[in-house]
């Protein structure tokens, strides 16, 4: 497609358990974000990736967090030992080399629902 | 850390409104930006805005760069169903700076 994908849309687990949210940047955009969006609330940046630079971690809230780009394409967000306080929408977002640094493309999100 | 306060919170218009909404913040700003979120989607650029004063137009929408970098408003003439949604605004003090988000401001168009 031609737009940011993200997967899976919807995501029900435990309380506990480990989920990986995976995100296709559109083809050839560099910059790869990825934000939170709790209900009712604006976005909060979580990591940013730029090529082969090293990624801006300071938005992660905490260790369980993680997030890696293989091949400068698709990336994976990793949440381990969920917690109930991380239900939410994950957005994903690219942008090409060139654009401005705040103008983004963002994907549907996937929604988290841990019980 | 730093924050965006965007107003009104919500905004119930009737359609053929005009609708205006603004953000500051406590801190200059280089950027902004006005963002829009239909449900189940993600946010979606309006308008970028880079220069102090800067009036930029899109359609029926029209933002501006506040002339102290602290503040930004966007405008929407002639609202239509479509216009629902919540519009975000974002900032950045300097390029390499994060996006700093605002709250979002839910418009309701009454039927």
């Amino acid at each position: 497609g031609a737009g940011v994908s993200q997967s899976p849309s919807n995501k029900v687990t435990e309380k506990g358990k480990d989920v990986e949210l995976r995100c296709d940047p559109i083809s050839g955009h560099t910059a790869l974000y990825w934000y939170r969006q709790s209900l009712g609330q604006g976005l909060e940046f979580l990591i940013y990736f730029q090529g082969n630079s090293a990624p801006d971690k300071s938005g992660l809230p905490s260790d369980r967090f993680s997030a890696e780009r293989t091949g400068g394409s698709v990336s994976t967000l990793t949440i381990q030992r969920t917690q109930q306080e991380d239900s939410a929408v994950y957005l994903c977002a690219s942008r090409p080399r060139g654009l401005g640094s705040g103008e983004l493309f963002f994907g549907e999100g996937s929604r988290l629902t841990v019980l | 850390g730093q924050q965006l306060n965007q107003s009104p919170q919500s905004m119930f218009i009737q359609e053929g409104e005009d609708v205006s909404m603004n953000c500051t913040s406590s801190s200059i700003f280089n950027t902004w930006l006005w963002y829009k979120q239909d449900p189940g989607e993600g946010p979606v650029l309006l308008i970028a805005l880079y220069k102090a004063g800067e009036l930029t137009s899109n359609g029926r929408l029209t933002a501006q760069f506040g002339i102290t970098r602290k503040d930004s408003f966007l405008n929407i003439s002639a609202s239509i169903p479509s216009d629902v949604g919540i519009y975000f605004c974002a900032g950045q003090p300097t390029s390499n700076y994060q996006l700093i988000w605002g709250a979002g401001t839910k418009l309701i168009i009454k039927p």
